[in-house]
């Protein structure tokens, strides 16, 4: 079975400028999830989508952030205007149910952004 | 709010010692808490899991936890760690109502000495 795939896996960045991370999650699970890990902290949920629809922003920093899940499947996440304080590693995670309360979550390998 | 704490940042000790790792979360309502694990250069797995029932679950490579329902507590434990334990390891909380959101901690950095 396929993992939980993410792209760039590493992004140098200048302050102000915009970045996108991609991610396709593993076949047929129903919930994505997006995270921000800064060093030293635990992962932090920016968004959560049950299939296409977003469940759960309320972290999201919506004036700078955005993120979509077309169509289901894969998922971007939008950084626009970077700031230095969103250097973090960026993870997103599956799981297979629309109601994951029992789900394991599988993550990727994360996207390590550094911003200038 | 809800959260979830991770008293020890950094534990260091020698193979065969005894491991406990400390969690704590903060809510009201029914929860299901999972313990995930990092190994140097891997992605974040799942080690074990709670969901109801006995309160001591056992989970992969020797590792346990206890839930212990009157202290918001969700230990894990393992008797003889070995130098392939070194890793950083999270505690999780689901909230069984709602969004279904996952919280978790800061985690804890475990190095053991060969």
């Amino acid at each position: 079975e396929a993992g939980v795939a993410q792209s760039p896996r590493y992004k140098i960045i200048e302050k102000r400028q915009s970045v996108a991370f991609w991610c396709n999650p593993i076949s047929g699970h129903a919930t994505l999830y997006w995270y921000q890990q800064i060093l030293g902290q635990g992962p932090k949920l920016l968004i959560q989508f049950q299939n296409n629809g977003v469940v759960d922003d309320s972290q999201l920093p919506k004036d700078r952030f955005s993120a979509e899940r077309l169509k289901g499947v894969d998922s971007t996440l939008k950084i626009q205007p970077a700031k230095l304080e969103d250097s973090a590693v960026y993870l997103c995670a599956s799981s297979l149910d629309l109601k994951p309360i029992r789900d394991e979550q599988f993550f990727g390998p994360g996207t390590r952004l550094t911003v200038l | 709010a809800q959260s979830v704490s991770q008293h020890n940042h950094h534990v260091i000790l020698s193979e065969a010692a005894s491991l406990e790792l400390g969690c704590n979360y903060s809510y009201g309502g029914t929860v299901n808490l999972f313990w995930y694990v990092q190994y140097p250069g891997q992605h974040l797995q799942l080690l074990l899991k709670y969901f109801s029932g006995d309160p001591l679950v056992k989970g992969i490579k020797g590792f346990e936890a206890e839930f212990i329902k009157s202290k918001f507590s969700f230990n894990l434990r393992k008797p003889s760690v070995q130098w392939s334990d070194t890793a950083e390891y999270f505690c999780a909380v689901i909230l069984t109502s709602g969004t279904y959101k996952y919280i978790f901690g800061t985690g804890t950095r475990l190095k053991v000495l060969a």
